[in-house]
């Protein structure tokens, strides 16, 4: 069964850092892109940020571009969001999900998100 | 970039049918979707993956009264037989090379 399970969320001031972890299990993590997501408090999903299965390729929203870096250590099967010059508006909760992948045309791509992780809640505030 | 629209809510009776729609911006009508259900106080969970033909394929555990369609622009998400457990926020996705798109959500109320 695949399972992803978020940490590191908390308090934090603004101007503050912060480390969020997604740990893996149930699947090959090497083999799949994985992706942040977050809802801040009575709002819709925001997508964040995405990583390549090899960690060669980011992309960032560019609500965090700059602030945010992604990045995954796939000798410990865990994806990492390293949060720096929090907001009060980076409050949210932040939901780690693997990417599927399918093939078409001869071509394989990542696409949508499954599954997703429980969320660790992060509160940026003085 | 494109872009989802979705009605901020929908509402029906118990033991009825609901469609949800997810409109996909101008040029992007053979976008692919996936839905996902977010019941209260809970992380997402994965519904479908929806092609602009209407083809569709489930996740795991994902109960026959879940189908989707499609028509032009507009993706649509079917409840049938309608359960309380089925009160939730129901958002639309899709994705680019490395990024991900959302709808805004439909929060379904079970009458």
């Amino acid at each position: 069964e695949v399972q992803l399970l978020e940490s590191g969320g908390g308090l934090i001031q603004p101007g503050g850092s912060l480390r969020l972890s997604c740990a893996a299990s149930g699947f090959t993590f090497s083999f799949y892109a994985m992706t942040w997501v977050r809802q801040a408090p009575g709002k819709g999903l925001e997508w964040v940020s995405g990583i390549s299965g090899s960690g060669g390729n980011t992309y960032y929203a560019d609500s965090v571009k700059g602030r945010f870096t992604i990045s995954r250590d796939n000798s410990k099967n865990t994806l990492y969001l390293q949060m720096n010059s929090l907001r009060a508006e980076d409050t949210a909760i932040y939901y780690c999900a693997k990417d599927s992948q399918y093939c078409s045309d001869g071509s394989c791509y990542s696409g949508w998100s499954d599954p997703w992780g429980q969320g660790t809640l992060v509160t940026v505030s003085s | 970039q494109v872009v989802l629209t979705q009605s901020p809510s929908a509402s029906a009776s118990l033991g009825a049918s609901v469609k949800l729609t997810c409109t996909l911006s101008s040029g992007h009508s053979s976008y692919a979707i996936a839905w996902h259900q977010q019941q209260p106080e809970k992380g997402p969970r994965y519904l479908m993956k929806l092609n602009s033909d209407g083809s569709h394929s489930k996740g795991d555990g994902i109960p026959d009264r879940f189908s989707g369609s499609s028509s032009g622009a507009e993706r649509y998400l079917t409840i049938s037989s309608l359960q309380s457990e089925d009160e939730a926020d129901y958002y639309c996705q899709t994705w680019g090379t490395g990024i991900k798109v959302f709808g805004g959500g439909t929060k379904l109320t079970v009458l």
